[in-house]
């Protein structure tokens, strides 16, 4: 069965360095989604992609926060710097409707 | 910010009992999904309802939305020590296209 695919599963980082984690969607799945999740709560959408383009991106903090997904297939999220409050884990996600979406495994995000 | 809350919390039944989570919302949604955690690791689209459905089943799992009240219930019926997870519920909310707000998440315990 297709998986979505994040690496790293783990990083551990100081702050005020960059950090990138690197999602592959499911095969033929055109939306893509990075969601924050703080330990305890749920997932909160940072960024939305429709093939290569950002539909929604209102709640990525753009001061640090960066994604792109150049040719509309796999995706990175970038963090420069790194700062303690971004301590999470990263979930990506991709959906081919507008209903069920598969997540990834997720990046477990330690910042120092 | 998140619109679902659920409740409870945190739930510790024992082996074979049934599980009742809930979870309300705050504005007009299209459809509710609930959402399976194993610890550390990402989320497991369970099942799906529409503004328009009032139940649904899909094998141990019994869903219930009532629009009037904006809540959703889910039912886990004859439950298993993998059942052990956090569950959480995720509004696609009216005009808001196929972004997912996620709830706080309860805690399902299952006890041997």
């Amino acid at each position: 069965e297709a998986e979505v695919a994040q690496s790293p599963r783990y990083k551990i980082t100081e702050k005020s360095q960059a950090v990138a984690f690197w999602c592959d969607p499911i095969s033929g799945h055109a939306t893509l989604y990075w969601y924050r999740q703080i330990l305890g709560q749920g997932p909160e959408l940072l960024v939305q992609f429709q093939d290569e383009s950002v539909v929604d991106d209102s709640q990525l903090p753009k001061d640090r926060f960066s994604a792109e997904r150049l040719k509309g297939v796999d995706s990175t999220l970038k963090i420069q710097p790194a700062e303690l409050g971004d301590s999470a884990m990263y979930l990506c996600a991709s959906s081919w409707t507008v209903d069920t979406q598969y997540f990834g495994p997720g990046t477990r995000l330690t910042v120092l | 910010s998140q619109q679902g809350e659920e409740d409870p919390q945190a739930l510790s039944i024992q082996e074979g009992e049934n599980a009742t989570m809930n979870c309300s919302y705050k504005t007009s949604i299209n459809n509710l999904q609930w959402y399976r955690q194993n610890s550390g690791r990402g989320l497991v689209h369970l099942i799906l309802i529409r503004s328009n459905e009032r139940e649904k089943h899909s094998g141990r799992l019994r869903v219930t939305l009532d629009t009037s009240k904006k809540s959703s219930s889910l039912l886990i019926t004859a439950s298993r020590a993998a059942d052990t997870a956090s569950y959480f519920c995720a509004t696609a909310f009216t005009g808001g296209g196929n972004k997912l707000t996620f709830g706080t998440g309860t805690q399902l315990k299952v006890e041997l």
